[in-house]
């Protein structure tokens, strides 16, 4: 079945970077694009960057474009994301899941805090 | 404040059904498809719509879901209480290029 597992959640302060990554097994994961979504505490969804199957293309939210960016590693199944320029706005879960305009499967996050 | 707009809350008794819905714009809704997602408490979310109106296998046939113009909603028929939940609209916006979600609705059954 499919599983995407994420890690690399921590505390940080601000200003500091971090990097996500997403383990992806269960499918053909070079087959698929790959998006990161996070939600901060008690609030909605937020899309946050998308990569596509082969990373030719990639989308980011103006929320984090320019501080985040996508990768991924298809040799590895791994999806990642680079985080810099960490604020308390970007405390959140970051959940993987598989899609690009939607999401059919998601992981079960990781958690975030920025914090001083 | 979301691009899509959800109303906060809604609420039924089991074996009511309800709906939720999602108001968009002509650069998402209008011009592309809906998905919605169910987020159990603790949970992550789950997809429950896609392409406005298709379920994923498992999703019950309870849950449907429509789009007319700029906007859409998801029906819920024979509310059970396992569906106390979080449910969020979703699209592409052509204009953003960007995927939105909607606030999301809490539906409370009563």
């Amino acid at each position: 079945q499919v599983q995407l597992v994420e890690s690399g959640g921590d505390w940080v302060k601000p200003g500091g970077s971090l990097r996500l990554s997403c383990a992806a097994s269960g499918f053909t994961f070079s087959h698929y694009h790959m998006s990161w979504i996070r939600q901060a505490p008690g609030k909605g969804l937020e899309w946050l960057s998308y990569i596509t199957y082969s990373s030719g293309v990639i989308y980011y939210a103006d929320s984090v474009r320019g501080r985040f960016t996508i990768s991924r590693d298809n040799a590895k199944n791994s999806l990642y994301l680079q985080m810099n320029s960490l604020t308390a706005a970007d405390t959140a879960v970051y959940y993987c899941a598989r899609g690009s305009d939607y999401f059919d499967n998601w992981g079960q996050g990781t958690l975030v805090t920025v914090s001083s | 404040q979301s691009v899509l707009t959800q109303p906060p809350s809604a609420s039924g008794t089991p074996g009511q059904r309800v709906t939720v819905s999602c108001s968009g714009s002509s650069s998402n809704i209008g011009s592309d498809f809906v998905y919605w997602y169910q987020q159990l408490p603790g949970a992550a979310p789950r997809l429950l719509i896609y392409k406005n109106h298709q379920r994923p296998s498992g999703v019950p046939d309870r849950f449907s879901g429509s789009k007319s113009g700029t906007s859409a909603s998801l029906a819920i028929s024979g509310l059970r209480s396992e569906d106390e939940a979080e449910y969020y609209c979703a699209a592409w916006d052509d204009r953003l290029s960007a995927v939105i979600f909607g606030g999301g609705t809490k539906l409370t059954v009563l």
